[in-house]
């Protein structure tokens, strides 16, 4: 079956440093991939659509400044969280689309603690 | 409003009950439906598509009333493995934007 990654699985770093996190489709090209995030006992909330070769697409309220998207490849794309701090640790989640199927494969996820 | 809704629950059921969850959902443009499974700090997996007929997977029976906004999901036969939050999915009219309810807590004890 499509298989998606997500590298690191955690991370833990300091209040002012960026996080790079990369989610990769194995298995399947994927033009399209999906960044969500998602708090304790809250429900996936998607931040933006990341689009092989072109910018992304940014959900309300979420600043794209501060959530860098880099979809270089059908098969990769990288969140990087800017100049994290305590506020932005969250659990954050990759997805994407298999073919013209409507079902999402989703990453295993990253879960981000800033100090 | 949120756009889709669910009981938060917890559900507290004994090994073998029969459990059913509900969703409400807000888009009445909305194409596709779902019921996603996510086990504590895992990410979802999809566990059944919601067609309007009506699908059923072994245990699992899910219905869809588009009228109503509603969807369901049955659990017949619980099982301790079955303990788990149960998301219902939506997607949006238009592109492939999936919109969350904030999950349905299921606890199967023995």
């Amino acid at each position: 079956g499509a298989v998606v990654s997500q590298h690191p699985s955690w991370v833990i770093c300091k209040s002012g440093t960026s996080v790079k996190i990369e989610c990769r489709s194995l298995d399947f090209q994927a033009t399209t991939m999906f960044w969500y995030r998602q708090f304790p006992k809250q429900s996936l909330m998607l931040m933006a659509t990341s689009n092989e070769g072109s910018k992304a697409t940014y959900e309300q309220g979420v600043e794209k400044d501060k959530f860098l998207i880099n979809h270089a490849s059908l098969t990769l794309s990288t969140l990087t969280v800017t100049s994290a701090h305590p506020e932005d640790s969250s659990f954050y989640i990759c997805s994407a689309f298999r073919g013209s199927s409507y079902e999402q494969y989703f990453g295993p996820g990253t879960r981000l603690t800033v100090t | 409003r949120k756009e889709v809704e669910q009981d938060p629950g917890p559900f507290n059921v004994p090994e073998g009950a029969t459990v059913a969850f509900n969703c409400t959902y807000s888009n009445s443009a909305s194409q596709s439906f779902f019921w996603y499974r996510q086990d504590c700090r895992k990410e979802p997996k999809l566990l059944m598509s919601v067609y309007s007929s009506g699908n059923e997977d072994g245990r699992f029976t899910a219905q869809l009333n588009r009228a109503s906004q509603y969807i369901s999901l049955l659990i017949r036969d619980s099982k301790l493995s079955d303990s788990a939050t149960y998301l219902c999915v939506v997607n949006e009219e238009y592109g492939n934007k999936l919109v969350f309810g904030a999950g349905t807590i299921l606890r199967v004890k023995s």
